[in-house]
């Protein structure tokens, strides 16, 4: 079993609509979790962290539930900006475990 | 924020032969990463670069493949050695600034972006 785990995708979308992506994990990369950002050619950003209590940044929302080893990113209201794709990351020791990915896109 | 040179941006390379990849970093920083990312996947972590102390490889990497210097702290090398068409990929080197420890935020290189023929 892979480390970091994601749907790949492709999620096409219209513009407005709300789209979620989720990522499992295993206990060698479960220390921490991220999600960042790579748009086509480009390296990857992050995007934001994800806290156990849930955090939110503008139209993003991440959720971590260890008992599930599962988290996730929803975003709502998609812009056609919002194209890209989404890496989960678990962190373990002094390492960082990047997922499949999943790619967006938002469609005019 | 950290600001990494990372090069040859791209190139093509013959089967048998080697390529030093060089990462330099416009600040000081302990943690460093080398990252493959073949085409349509995503980043597979193949070493961790601490200065001061051996790389350590992951599964599946190995050092003679795989050489990796870390002399300073703003500057590491990886080679790719005795290449194959397998090895095309891009390769990103990666920093955690010391004053980012533990928030996940790690500072990419734009890549280099190599074929192997």
């Amino acid at each position: 079993r892979k480390e970091v785990e994601q749907d790949p995708g492709p999620f096409n979308v219209p513009e407005g609509a709300t789209v979620a992506f989720n990522c499992t994990y295993s206990n060698s990369a479960s220390q921490s979790f991220f999600w960042y950002r790579q748009d086509c050619r480009k390296e990857p950003k992050l995007l934001m962290s994800v806290y156990s209590s849930g955090n939110e940044d503008g139209r993003f929302t991440a959720q971590l539930n260890r008992a599930s080893q599962y988290i996730s990113l929803l975003i709502r209201d998609s812009k056609l900006s919002d194209s890209a794709t989404y890496l989960c990351v678990g962190s373990g020791t002094y390492k960082y475990i990047f997922g499949t990915g999943t790619r967006l896109k938002v469609l005019a | 924020s950290a600001v990494i040179s990372q090069k040859p941006s791209r190139d093509i390379c013959q089967r048998g032969t080697s390529l030093t990849i060089q990462c330099q970093v416009d600040s000081q920083v302990t943690m460093m990463f080398w990252y493959r990312q073949q085409p349509g996947q995503s980043l597979t972590l193949i070493a961790t670069a601490n200065q001061g102390s051996e790389a350590t490889y992951e599964s599946g990497f190995v050092i003679d493949k795989f050489p990796i210097s870390r002399p300073n702290l703003t500057f590491s090398t990886l080679t790719v050695s005795n290449m194959s068409p397998e090895d095309s990929s891009i390769y990103l080197c990666s920093v955690e600034p010391n004053d980012r420890g533990g928030t996940g935020e790690l500072f990419f290189g734009e890549g280099s972006r190599l074929t192997v023929l």
